[in-house]
């Protein structure tokens, strides 16, 4: 498969436990970025890698929310002490490059759906 | 606050009519504007890109325009088709900060195109 795979599609999970989504983006793109999208709302940017790197991540919501993407390749979006808020579908994309004004486009994933009871 | 709004929330049409879907936005500085289509459990795909001096892009039967001055975009569908049905989401980047250019999404426009 040549897309951006997320996994796992679908996570349940308890109020108060800890998650890790992950995502594996196109080779070779060097942006990722990460996305959180409610029930009939457009997607909310999070953070953006750049390499290793986390060029910007100031649509975190608050310190319980965390990503890495140690090698440049796989990132993996980890909340902690998850609330019902939280429960939304996170999306992942990734493009070629992010810097500057480049318009590269954007290839999304499916997609994880993060239930909290 | 940088914002961008969509019209209308939800869209019917019978298959083979036109529609036009439209994005406001107070986004400031600009960078570009795109019209993504999302299906149902899936991620968005891009249709178009515009620039700043961009009017007018078409990709077969989408149409997008920008008026950059008025800060209005609108995606126009022709001879609509079932597997038009999906929500129409736009989204126009801008630079908070220098070198950090941000993409924000409209909530988009659920589409659904009946036989």
């Amino acid at each position: 498969g040549a897309g951006v795979s997320q996994t796992p599609s679908n996570k349940v999970t308890e109020k108060g436990k800890y998650v890790e989504l992950r995502c594996d983006p196109i080779s070779g793109h060097t942006a990722l970025y990460w996305y959180r999208q409610s029930l009939g709302q457009g997607p909310e940017f999070l953070i953006y890698f750049q390499g290793t790197g986390a060029a910007d991540d100031s649509g975190l919501p608050n310190d319980r929310f965390f990503a890495v993407r140690p090698e440049g390749s796989v990132s993996t979006l980890k909340i902690q002490r998850t609330e019902r808020g939280d429960s939304a579908v996170y999306l992942c994309a990734s493009s070629t490059t992010s810097s500057g004004q480049s318009i590269n486009e954007q290839f999304f994933g499916p997609g994880t759906r993060l239930t909290v009871l | 606050k940088n914002q961008v709004e969509q019209s209308p929330q939800s869209l019917i049409i019978l298959e083979g009519k036109n529609c036009t879907l439209q994005c406001n936005y107070t986004v400031s500085p600009f960078s570009n504007l795109r019209w993504y289509k999302q299906d149902t459990g899936r991620g968005p795909v891009s249709l178009t890109i515009m620039t700043f001096s961009e009017n007018t892009k078409s990709n077969g039967r989408y149409t997008a325009t920008l008026d950059a001055d008025t800060k209005q975009s609108s995606l126009h569908i022709t001879a609509s088709q079932l597997s038009d049905s999906a929500s129409y989401i736009c989204v126009v980047r801008w630079e908070e900060r220098r070198g950090s250019y941000i993409p924000t999404f409209g909530r988009g426009t659920s589409l659904i195109v009946h036989p």
